[in-house]
């Protein structure tokens, strides 16, 4: 069965510390993975994906499939960081079903 | 584009009364997704629809849960009865053709049920 887990309910970190939330997943076949993010008051959006390889905002993750991890990371935190964050799994076949984790709260201390 | 829209953005309703909250999804996608988020369990699929059709509904909690798609920009979940442990944040979200996995979230509705 699809598994995603994200261990930290929540990360607190100091503004221009490095951040890493992690990601694990469980699936057999060839994963899609994503991170979304939810700022206060703000909509669930698409943060990246990672057959991008892109960077967003300064967060880049790598997808690292002899350890099933896909950790969210940026060497800098800023204040605008703080937010939710959910790992997403996504298969073919799926129809666009998405798999979330747990989410991490992600909290920038000045 | 407004993107996803949901009603109501909030509601209050006692134990037992139905519960319907609405979806209007993005013009043109063909995929529609039902969520349920809570502090416990965070981000839930219930169900979703593409073109319209049910494909998958494994995650609707009871029977108690409904969910209806009548028309490409229309969705219904219905709770009936409701009780308390439905309060939650339920979203909608939708998919565009192509792009299957990138989904554009509603405001989410906040329900309490009391």
């Amino acid at each position: 069965a699809q598994r995603v887990t994200q261990p930290e309910k929540l990360l607190s970190v100091f503004k221009g510390a490095p951040v890493e939330l992690k990601c694990n997943y469980s699936y057999s076949g060839s994963p899609e993975l994503f991170w979304y993010v939810q700022y206060s008051r703000q909509r669930l959006q698409l943060l990246l994906r990672h057959i991008s390889r892109e960077s967003i905002k300064g967060f880049t993750a790598d997808l690292n499939k002899g350890e099933t991890s896909f950790h969210l990371k940026k060497p800098f935190a800023q204040e605008e960081d703080s937010a939710m964050y959910y790992c997403a799994l996504g298969w073919t076949d799926s129809w666009g079903k998405l798999q979330f984790g747990a989410g991490t709260q992600v909290v920038v201390t000045p | 584009d407004a993107g996803v829209i949901q009603s109501p953005r909030h509601e209050v309703t006692e134990m037992g009364q139905e519960v319907t909250l609405r979806c209007k999804p993005i013009s043109g996608h063909n995929s529609l997704f039902w969520y349920r988020q809570t502090m416990m369990r965070g981000l839930e699929l219930l169900i979703y629809f593409n073109n319209n059709v049910p494909i998958d509904d494994s995650g609707m909690p009871e029977d108690r849960f409904s969910a209806k798609m009548p028309n490409a920009s229309f969705s219904t979940l219905k709770i009936q009865p409701s009780e308390p442990r439905d309060s939650a944040v339920y979203f909608c979200a939708s998919t565009p053709s192509g792009q299957q996995e990138t989904q554009y979230f509603g405001p989410g509705t906040r329900l309490l049920v009391l």
